[in-house]
């Protein structure tokens, strides 16, 4: 199975600020990575796909690069909206796996 | 809009067996593989299952293989997962979730979820 890591585990921050994730697979993976987003009793959204592409409806401030085994999940000027869980998950193989996620708080 | 309601959900107790249900609509659901994954309280997500847009090719995690069945109706738009021998571990909130294609692992909408709670 490929294990996905996250760092850092948690973050505080303040709205306006720049805010950088790290998703790192135990094997390449390509770009067959995505991002989401959870708010508490919520479920999961879909915010990025294939690493970098933005889901439908995503505001452009969030932003995904990467390829192999090294990811970045990048939200410009930070909102309030946005202090919420972050996972990272693969989709290069089955079983597919999640990132434990980062929680961006305040 | 899609949108993706299960139901279930409940308090089970260790051995016994329960039926989710997830039903979907605005889409088409006939053309796209669809996904369980669970989340247990205050923890992170782990896939579950995975079904082809026919039914034809199922996929387990290795921690429920043997004990859980993924299966879908095409004309009730309807997707199901058959849970035995539930243990205490199983305890998580079940949300279905579309593929964005067959069964690429790729996944674009989730249902609300339902609770499922394995408890004496």
């Amino acid at each position: 199975d490929i294990q996905m890591t996250q760092s850092p585990s948690s973050l505080s921050a303040s709205v306006g600020d720049r805010v950088t994730i790290t998703c790192r697979a135990s094997q390449g993976i390509s770009n067959t990575l995505a991002w989401f987003q959870q708010k508490p009793g919520k479920a999961p959204k879909s915010l990025i796909y294939a690493a970098s592409t933005l889901q439908s409806g995503v505001p452009s401030r969030f932003s995904g690069s990467g390829s192999g085994t090294d990811f970045t999940l990048t939200i410009t000027s930070l909102q309030p909206e946005d202090f919420a869980t972050y996972f990272c998950q693969q989709y290069n193989s089955y079983p597919l796996t999640f990132g434990p996620g980062t929680k961006v708080d305040i | 809009q899609v949108q993706m309601v299960e139901s279930g959900g409940g308090v089970v107790q260790p051995g016994r067996s329960l039926r989710l249900s997830c039903e979907a609509s605005g889409f088409t659901f006939s053309r796209y593989g669809m996904h369980w994954v669970r989340q247990a309280p205050g923890k992170g997500l782990e896939w579950v299952a995975v079904i082809s847009y026919d039914g034809s090719d199922k996929f387990y995690a290795d921690s429920v293989k043997g004990r859980i069945t993924i299966s879908r109706d095409n004309s009730k738009n309807t997707l199901s997962l058959q849970m035995s021998g539930l243990r205490p571990e199983d305890t998580a909130v079940y949300y279905c979730a579309k593929d964005t294609n067959l069964w690429s692992g790729s996944l674009d909408y989730w249902g609300q979820g339902t609770l499922v709670t394995v408890s004496s």
